[in-house]
């Protein structure tokens, strides 16, 4: 159980932002929110994780709501290589990495 | 850097055997966990072992077994395979248990005729 929430898929234009979205209400204080993707055929790839602050690294930013029960990953252009299932899921010291179904990514040129 | 290595990249057993999979994390990495991956379940936590010590186990059957090695590589054995084992097994590793992301390995594609 990740005990997160996400559609399950979205579609994007190439080269315009994404924005994927997660809800995680019951998240405790010591939670990292994390986000992983898995291409076709490949395993999973870590993305970014955040604990209170926005992120930002070369693949993506996260944006974490203030009272931390949703948070948005941001593709700043989708590229067609960005198509993928996207996770969202939390890790803390007493609980496992778990994921749920994620979102789907479809990316149209 | 060498990523997370895992071995073999395929394999196929018979019903009733048992299998051990392996799985080298990235060196510096004290974190391993396992997860099993199929299309009708989707990505389901296995096992997460830190400095030796299994500290969660998911909700597989005790034919699942699991270990880690003091240099932090780990193994994982099924034994009495079943068609339903037919599986990728995935593998990550982490330096610690929070703080940072999970590097994946590619996996074994375990396939029980």
């Amino acid at each position: 159980d990740a005990k997160t929430t996400q559609p399950n898929s979205m579609e994007s234009n190439e080269e315009e932002p994404v924005h994927l979205p997660c809800n995680h209400s019951t998240i405790s204080g010591t939670d990292y929110i994390h986000w992983y993707r898995q291409l076709p055929s490949q395993g999973p790839e870590y993305v970014i994780h955040g604990l209170t602050s926005n992120v930002n690294n070369r693949m993506a930013s996260l944006a974490i709501a203030e009272d931390r029960k949703s948070s948005t990953l941001i593709l700043h252009r989708a590229t067609l290589r960005d198509a993928a299932v996207y996770y969202c899921t939390r890790l803390s010291g007493n609980t496992p990495l778990v994921f749920g179904k994620g979102t789907r990514l479809s990316v149209i040129a | 850097k060498a990523g997370v290595t895992q071995t073999p990249r395929y394999l196929i057993k018979t019903r009733g055997q048992q299998v051990t999979l392996s799985c080298s994390p990235i060196s510096g990495h004290r974190s391993v966990s396992w997860y099993q991956q199929t299309p009708g379940q989707g990505l389901q936590f296995l096992f997460e072992y830190f400095s030796e010590t299994q500290r969660n186990k998911g909700n597989f059957p005790g034919r699942f077994s699991g270990r880690q090695f003091s240099n932090s590589r780990s193994e994982m054995n099924v034994s009495t395979l079943e068609l339903g084992d037919s599986a990728l097994y995935l593998c990550a590793s982490s330096p610690r248990l929070t703080g940072y992301g999970y590097t994946f390995g590619s996996g074994t594609r375990l396939t029980v005729v």
